[in-house]
């Protein structure tokens, strides 16, 4: 988890409210992901960026879901509005390209855990 | 559509015998496939990966094999301690390189080692 910061770690909020999930990851990594998690559905990857650019969005369920990567240590995921049926823990995740043992693998933070009532 | 299923939910074994873990896959042709192990309240933590031309990884008391005709993966905890109870995923992935770096991920099995 020491590789990448997310916060808050816990966020309850009420149907309708606007939600901002932060990612700040180490330097040296190439590409971001956020996943989301819920039991039924598992970890779901909603987008990736790469070098900043968003590559693939295809995960993200419906216009209310935003991502930005304004800079290489910096990311969000804003949730608006938000619905019950959001509710899941939220990773982001990094990729960091070459070194050995490291390649081709990603790294997690540890999740904010998202309750919309 | 592509499919990746995980054997069971959950496998309980005794302490000191070795847990094996099963990953299938459809519609697929991955060029690697990766096992990830996650703690409660936390975030995956990456253990094995294992390309399409191999066979076999080990590492420590931990082995995988992949069989990309039979399009799965067994995944091996020798001599298992109730430390390695936790929830292992398999994630595949077509390979380096931009979008290739993207990785779809099983739901996991939940390991139990009873002592």
């Amino acid at each position: 988890d020491a590789g990448v910061i997310q916060s808050p770690r816990h966020e309850v909020t009420e149907m309708g409210q606007e939600v901002t999930l932060r990612c700040k990851p180490i330097s040296g990594h190439n590409s971001l992901f956020w996943y989301r998690q819920t039991m039924m559905r598992g970890l779901e990857l909603l987008i990736y960026f790469n070098n900043n650019v968003p590559i693939d969005d295809s995960g993200m369920p419906e216009d209310r879901f935003s991502a930005k990567m304004p800079n290489a240590s910096f990311s969000t995921l804003k949730i608006q509005p938000s619905e019950p049926r959001d509710s899941a823990v939220y990773f982001c995740a990094i990729h960091q390209a070459g070194g050995a043992g490291r390649k081709d693998t990603q790294y997690f933070g540890p999740g904010t855990r998202l309750t919309v009532l | 559509s592509q499919k990746i299923e995980q054997n069971s939910e959950a496998l309980n074994i005794q302490e000191g015998k070795t847990a094996t873990l099963t990953c299938n896959y459809t519609n697929y042709s991955p060029a690697y496939l990766q096992w990830y192990r996650q703690d409660p309240g936390r975030g995956p933590v990456f253990l094995l990966l294992i390309r399409e031309n191999e066979k076999e990884k080990r590492k420590e008391r931990l082995k995988v094999t992949f069989d990309t005709t039979l399009k799965q993966s067994l995944f091996h905890i020798t001599a298992s301690q109730p430390a390695d109870s936790a929830t292992y995923l398999c994630a595949l992935s077509l390979g380096s390189g931009g979008s290739n770096y993207k990785l779809t991920f099983g739901k996991g099995t939940l390991l139990t080692v009873n002592p």
